[in-house]
């Protein structure tokens, strides 16, 4: 693994399914994030984790939960999937003390 | 509330010079970043502005005044490569990045 990776690509879900996304990263950041890009909208934050064991809400966490029970993992997870959730989602993460963020390739999400 | 705002498209030509202004209102001020994002791809980072002024990297120069809001990414050269999204993010009092909805520059021979 090189850096910050994400499964699946791209996913085509029912409605009212659960669904998790993976991320995982090697550069042993401490900071991990979750974004939606959506056309025409900025990336908006959905959750966060400053370090593993915790964890934040970001700007539009409805409908969605994180876990982060080690360093490299950060999955984000849609208990009951809605139509509104169709977007792309990237992963982040950033060492500590450091700005830059590094995204990961994305998952194309489609929620029928 | 917090707010970026950045133009939605620009169009420039091969070896010409182009600058993408953003302008910003948020919840305190931690930094201004600069982010490249190819068609289906991830953001890169470009650049990061904290203190007034102009920081150059190569092709690429950003500007920052904190007085006004006010940051502009600044290509030169321009290549056909550079057709992209150019995102404008400021980093909030909480430490989180609020983004813009993003330039797309479209480069033309």
């Amino acid at each position: 693994i090189a850096g910050i990776t994400q499964a699946p690509t791209s996913q085509i879900l029912a409605a009212g399914r659960r669904m998790t996304l993976r991320c995982t990263q090697d550069m042993r950041h401490n900071a991990m994030y979750w974004y939606r890009q959506d056309l025409g909208l900025g990336l908006r934050l959905i959750h966060y984790s400053n370090t593993a064991g915790t964890t934040g809400k970001g700007e539009v966490p409805d409908g969605y939960s994180v876990s982060r029970a080690n360093t490299d993992d950060f999955p984000l997870t849609l208990a009951s999937a809605v139509p509104s959730q169709t977007s792309v989602y990237f992963c982040a993460s950033s060492a500590k003390g450091f700005n830059e963020q590094f995204f990961g390739p994305g998952t194309r999400l489609t929620v029928l | 509330g917090q707010n970026i705002d950045q133009p939605t498209e620009m169009t420039a030509t091969e070896g010409a010079i182009v600058q993408i202004n953003c302008t910003y209102q948020t919840s305190g001020f931690n930094g201004l970043f600069w982010y490249q994002q190819h068609a289906g791809e991830a953001p890169t980072f470009l650049s990061y502005n904290v203190l007034d002024g102009l920081e150059e990297k190569g092709r690429f120069s950003s500007f920052l005044s904190r007085s006004k809001g006010y940051s502009y990414l600044l290509l030169k050269e321009l290549q056909m490569k550079d057709s992209a999204s150019y995102l404008c993010a400021v980093r909030d009092s909480n430490y989180q990045l609020i983004w813009g909805a993003g330039t797309k520059l479209i480069i033309k021979p």
